[in-house]
């Protein structure tokens, strides 16, 4: 497995702000995915980061409400840009791991916007 | 397309009871299969995973077999405790294409003393 660090861990945010979560591994990792789980529900793919790349957003998802930096193999970030209510889940930051077998995820960063 | 369906929950436990929560998946292919565990206030965990037909997945106490004939990745426990309380996830993850985790809607697991 691996350590994977997310900052901030909670946050609570006004409305129309920008919050930008951390995601550090300690291990050299190829594919870095960034997930949303809103209150009650299951997780949804965001993005996947890929360092050397863009990153590639699913659909529903797009990058001016969701930049995101990829600069190496251990670190990776995630903005939440003019929030609302709506965005207020949790963001967890997941690594491929394994040889690309498995997927292990951070303890998430849970946003409250108000 | 590639989907997880779980059984709704909460499932309402006595401790030491035995815990069965279903999962069946679609998929083309031979997916990996996972279980997540997600404690109250806390990130996701992975309990167990299985990446082919017939292998079994255990960590804790708990177990799943990957059944391809009924499409199939069961989670079971002989004995819950009440520390097992959390929220259980189901997930595949395709072997071709794009490998993204596909993640069920999650069970709800409450065992009481």
């Amino acid at each position: 497995s691996a350590v994977i660090s997310q900052k901030p861990s909670r946050d609570i945010c006004q409305r129309g702000t920008s919050l930008t979560i951390q995601c550090q591994v300690d291990s050299q990792v190829t594919m870095m995915f960034w997930y949303r789980q809103q209150p009650g529900q299951s997780l949804t793919l965001i993005a996947t980061a890929n360092q050397g790349s863009e990153a590639t957003y699913e659909s529903g998802f797009v990058i001016d409400k969701f930049p995101i930096s990829r600069p190496n193999l251990t670190f990776s970030t995630l903005t939440v840009s003019n929030m609302s209510p709506e965005d207020s889940s949790i963001y967890l930051c997941s690594v491929d791991l394994d040889g690309g077998n498995t997927i292990y995820f951070g303890e998430g960063s849970w946003l409250t916007v108000v | 397309g590639n989907s997880v369906t779980q059984m709704e929950g909460p499932v309402t436990l006595s401790e030491e009871a035995f815990l069965t929560i279903n999962c069946t998946y679609t998929a083309t292919g031979y997916p990996s299969l996972f279980w997540y565990v997600q404690y109250p206030g806390e990130g996701l965990q992975l309990l167990l995973k299985a990446t082919k037909a017939d292998d079994k997945g255990s960590n804790k106490g708990f177990e799943a077999t990957y059944r391809k004939e009924t499409t199939s990745f069961h989670l079971e426990k002989g004995s819950v405790q009440v520390s097992d309380s959390a929220v259980y996830f189901c997930a595949l993850r395709p072997n071709t294409g794009f490998q993204k985790l596909v993640f069920g809607t999650g069970t709800r697991l409450l065992v009481s003393p």
